[in-house]
């Protein structure tokens, strides 16, 4: 298909960890994003990857990259109540123009 | 140094009226991009800009939208004779160079309200 995929909700315990997927579609993607947007907000990038990588760690984000299933997903360390957002999930498009492909994005819920 | 700023924040127009949204891009930052994110949807790609060309607007409507980036100013997209379906939050970015594989930076976008 052409779109990048994600669940559309998810909801985790304070502390807990969280994990969101997605599946993107053009395997000549070279980077892949997580982008965060609260309430009103505009998006904020958190961490991307290169694909030639199959793991990022940064802090309490881990991004894992599986390649030949094109397969991306972002693990929260200890979620927070000010984790609660929509997480979206971005990809390069090297055989077009357009910048960036967004999935429908995921819901993530944090119940203290 | 300030990041992308989206003017007004919210806009409220009724049915048949013109809606502009302004966009001024990170200082340093040529290439501008317009996303529309309907309610429960991701976001849209609508069109690519640098100054003063548009490089891509194959995700643009072919009626009533158009996009501007003048060589002084801010990026405007306009949406004349406005219809409820246009009501939905509209995204600037911006990036220096405009290679695929840079990272874009994001506005607060504009609500666009149609009544």
């Amino acid at each position: 298909g052409e779109d990048v995929e994600q669940s559309l909700f998810l909801s985790v315990r304070e502390g807990d960890s969280s994990v969101i997927n997605c599946t993107y579609t053009d395997s000549s993607s070279t980077y892949l994003y997580w982008y965060k947007q609260e309430p009103g907000a505009g998006l904020q990038l958190l961490t991307y990857i290169f694909s030639n990588m199959d793991m990022k760690q940064d802090q309490r984000l881990t991004v894992l990259l599986n390649k030949k299933d094109k397969h991306l997903s972002l693990r929260i360390a200890d979620t927070q109540t000010g984790d609660s957002a929509i997480y979206f999930c971005a990809e390069t498009r090297p055989s077009g123009n357009t910048p960036l492909v967004f999935g429908k994005g995921t819901r993530l819920s944090v119940i203290a | 140094n300030a990041g992308v700023m989206q003017n007004p924040r919210h806009l409220v127009r009724r049915r048949g009226q013109e809606a502009r949204l302004r966009c001024s891009p990170m200082k340093g930052h040529s290439h501008v991009y317009w996303y529309r994110q309907l309610p429960e949807e991701g976001l849209k790609f609508m069109v690519y800009l640098q100054k003063e060309n548009i490089i891509d607007e194959s995700g643009m409507p072919k009626e009533r939208f158009s996009a501007e980036f003048p060589k002084e100013g801010p990026s405007i997209l306009r949406i004349q004779q406005v219809v409820r379906g246009d009501s939905a939050a509209y995204f600037c970015a911006s990036s220096p160079q405009g290679a695929l594989n840079e990272k874009l930076f994001f506005g607060s976008g504009t609500q666009l309200s149609v009544l």
